[in-house]
């Protein structure tokens, strides 16, 4: 069985410009979690989707924002991009809003230059 | 809001016991997590308590005692691999579902 896949692995992007990142959970799971990890530092809550819906957002802009499409799958838009969007941001999926184990995929490590 | 304390970093010696220490506040708790990250990997879930006690898997064990807002994982009998860092996560319930995520500590093994 496939696990988290999120693509691409690395993105090089120059400051103002948008940024799309993807995730694909593990089949059967509706949630997905999006989180943001600076260099050396823990994982920033991003975004929470389930079913389709976003349901919970963490402390950022608004241009951060994302969506999940009827298969589960998400995306993940940064616009504007600041440097200090630079981060590996990782993707998460569960099984559902009660299930208490979440799977990573590796993450899109995104350089901001 | 939520806040989640851990120690940055902790070093310790092949064969050694080490307890990592996670003290929490937030609303609407429904458990407590522990994830293990490997430079530049993908965190990996290690343990889960919803309820008070010690939870044992192996040579990881997590423990949580919810009126005093703290949790640990204990690992015993350390190897190399075990090098990374670990991170507890509390799992918030019904609307405000998300898995919020500790500063993470830095596990040092020696030789």
């Amino acid at each position: 069985e496939a696990g988290v896949t999120q693509s691409p692995t690395h993105l090089i992007k120059t400051r103002g410009q948008q940024a799309t990142l993807r995730c694909s959970p593990i089949s059967g799971h509706t949630s997905v979690y999006w989180y943001q990890q600076a260099l050396g530092l823990g994982l920033q809550f991003l975004l929470w989707y389930d079913e389709g819906e976003e349901r919970n957002r963490g402390n950022f802009p608004p241009r951060f924002s994302g969506r999940q499409f009827p298969n589960y799958s998400s995306e993940l838009n940064v616009n504007a991009l600041e440097l200090e969007d630079s981060a590996l941001y990782l993707c998460a999926s569960s099984e559902g809003q009660t299930n208490t184990e979440a799977f990573f995929g590796q993450g899109t490590r995104l350089t901001v230059v | 809001g939520q806040s989640l304390e851990q120690p940055s970093e902790v070093t310790a010696v092949e064969g050694a016991i080490v307890q990592i220490n996670c003290t929490y506040q937030t609303s609407g708790f429904y458990g407590l997590s522990w994830y293990q990250q490997h430079d530049g990997g993908a965190p990996t879930f290690l343990s889960y308590n919803a309820l008070d006690g010690l939870e044992e898997t192996g040579r990881f064990s997590s423990f949580l005692s919810r009126s005093d807002s703290y949790g640990y994982l204990l690992l015993q009998e350390l190897q190399m691999k075990d090098s990374a860092s670990y991170f507890c996560a509390v799992k918030r319930g019904g609307a405000t579902n998300k898995l919020i995520f500790g500063t993470g500590t830095l596990l040092a093994v020696q030789p």
